[in-house]
């Protein structure tokens, strides 16, 4: 079956340095993968989606990347900021190529930004 | 406006109770979700309705109940309460033929 990997638990960096979070799948290639943000307290909130047939997606100081040879996606944030500390969760549909809207999530990558 | 709402936002209760969680949703959605969040933050689909009807279990216990009265409600009952089901319970939506799914602010169960 299908298993996702968030090689970090938690990422510690500096203000304004980039930050990259890996999110492995060991099975097959799914149509398309998420990341989603996580406040404490918080539901998950929508960031980014990338399809199989897309190398790299950017939304502001956003990017996720997407290799289906290597089962990975890493997601950058540029120019972080202590504003960008949160849990980072990548997820998949269960089922690969079809759409069944039954996601799988990684256990999640806590980012924490010092000033 | 809030997109996704759940009541409670926290539930405290005894072993062997019975107890409900509400969600409802007004972004005109047709499928909604219900994901368990443990201790170790995994989070893991349990149920999935599409217009009323249930199209997901994934093996959770007769325990847990769902229930659809129409498109924007989803609600989860549970019977006999273990202290295995503490955990962060999240409604989700997403319309469907879409991809992105959006989350609800969850509620914290504690099961004594």
């Amino acid at each position: 079956s299908q298993k996702i990997e968030q090689n970090s638990e938690a990422l510690n960096i500096q203000e304004g340095k980039t930050a990259t979070l890996t999110c492995n799948y060991t099975n097959y290639s799914p149509a398309y993968l998420q990341w989603y943000r996580q406040d404490p307290g918080r539901g998950p909130v929508f960031l980014l989606l990338i399809r199989e047939n897309e190398k790299e997606k950017r939304k502001e100081r956003l990017k996720v990347t997407f290799d289906t040879t290597l089962k990975q996606s890493l997601f950058h944030i540029t120019a972080s900021q202590p504003a960008d500390s949160a849990t980072y969760l990548c997820a998949l549909d269960m089922n690969g190529s079809s759409n069944t809207g039954k996601l799988i999530f990684g256990q999640g990558t806590t980012l924490q930004v010092k000033p | 406006d809030t997109a996704v709402s759940q009541t409670p936002k926290y539930l405290v209760t005894q072993m062997g109770n019975d107890k409900s969680i509400k969600c409802e949703q007004n972004l005109g959605h047709d499928t909604m979700y219900w994901y368990k969040q443990d201790s170790k933050k995994f989070l893991k689909i349990m149920f999935s309705y599409n217009n009323k009807e249930l199209i997901i279990n994934e093996t959770v216990p007769n325990r847990f109940s769902p229930k659809s009265p129409d498109k924007a409600h989803l609600n989860l009952h549970i019977n006999s309460l273990e202290l295995g089901d503490s955990a962060v319970y999240f409604c989700a939506t997403t319309r469907q033929g879409t991809d992105t799914q959006y989350f609800g602010p969850g509620t914290r169960l504690t099961v004594l």
